[in-house]
């Protein structure tokens, strides 16, 4: 159980494009999604926490209205990368807790944005 | 804010032998550890988690030991296997509902067959 899903698992784009990404709990129900954005050889880093049906809570330096993120229902959270260049370059993973409360959290396989 | 510091950043074993990984911590307040596997071009993937009302626990060939006090955890893996090579997270959680975890910077394992 708690499979998470992304779509696409790989974009690449034109810089000035916008991107979206989407996360889905596949059989559970996620009241939260995290979003993380990791660059080769290193850890993830948390972008921003997402609940359904309220605004994204982001993290120091990560700007809101480049990262545009909707949790629309329980089992779907969106990342738009907004004017995207080629410093946004990196992988992109989304993370679920089920609802009812838990601190366990499931990842997705991630989605690799490459930006020329 | 919470740190998380991890050793070693690499390591080498030979298959079968046993492979330790360190994390410490600095927030007093954390209290749930998971460790996360993750393989080249995957997400992570949770392979064991500790709270803070237990010291040590165990699944098959992974072992979490974990000491409040000092505020440090580990991960042991037995009798590696080439399938183990990945790279490993430690992270930390406050440990209530909906927190986000915090990872350490994780550590290259390989396991030469």
């Amino acid at each position: 159980g708690a499979v998470v899903s992304q779509h696409p698992s790989r974009v690449i784009c034109k810089s000035g494009t916008s991107v979206k990404i989407e996360c889905r709990s596949l059989d559970f129900q996620a009241t939260t999604m995290f979003w993380y954005r990791q660059f080769p050889k290193q850890s993830l880093m948390l972008m921003a926490t997402s609940n359904e049906g309220s605004k994204a809570t982001y993290e120091q330096g990560v700007e809101k209205d480049k990262f545009l993120i909707n949790h629309a229902s329980l089992t779907l959270s969106t990342l738009t990368v907004t004017s995207a260049h080629p410093e946004d370059s990196s992988f992109y993973i989304c993370s679920c807790i089920t609802a009812g409360g838990s601190d366990r959290q499931y990842f997705g396989p991630g989605t690799r944005l490459t930006v020329l | 804010g919470e740190n998380v510091e991890q050793h070693p950043s690499t390591l080498s074993v030979q298959e079968g032998d046993s492979a330790v990984i360190k994390c410490t911590y600095s927030d007093s307040a954390s209290n749930y550890f998971p460790w996360y596997k993750q393989e080249l071009g995957k997400g992570p993937q949770l392979i064991i988690d500790i709270r803070s009302n237990v010291g040590e626990k165990k699944d098959q060939r992974i072992a979490v030991t974990l000491n409040k006090t000092a505020k440090h955890f580990s991960l042991h893996i037995t009798e590696t296997q080439p399938e183990d090579s990945a790279v490993y997270f430690c992270a930390t959680a406050l440990g209530t509902s909906y927190d986000k975890v915090i990872f350490g910077p994780g550590t290259s394992l390989s396991v030469i067959p």
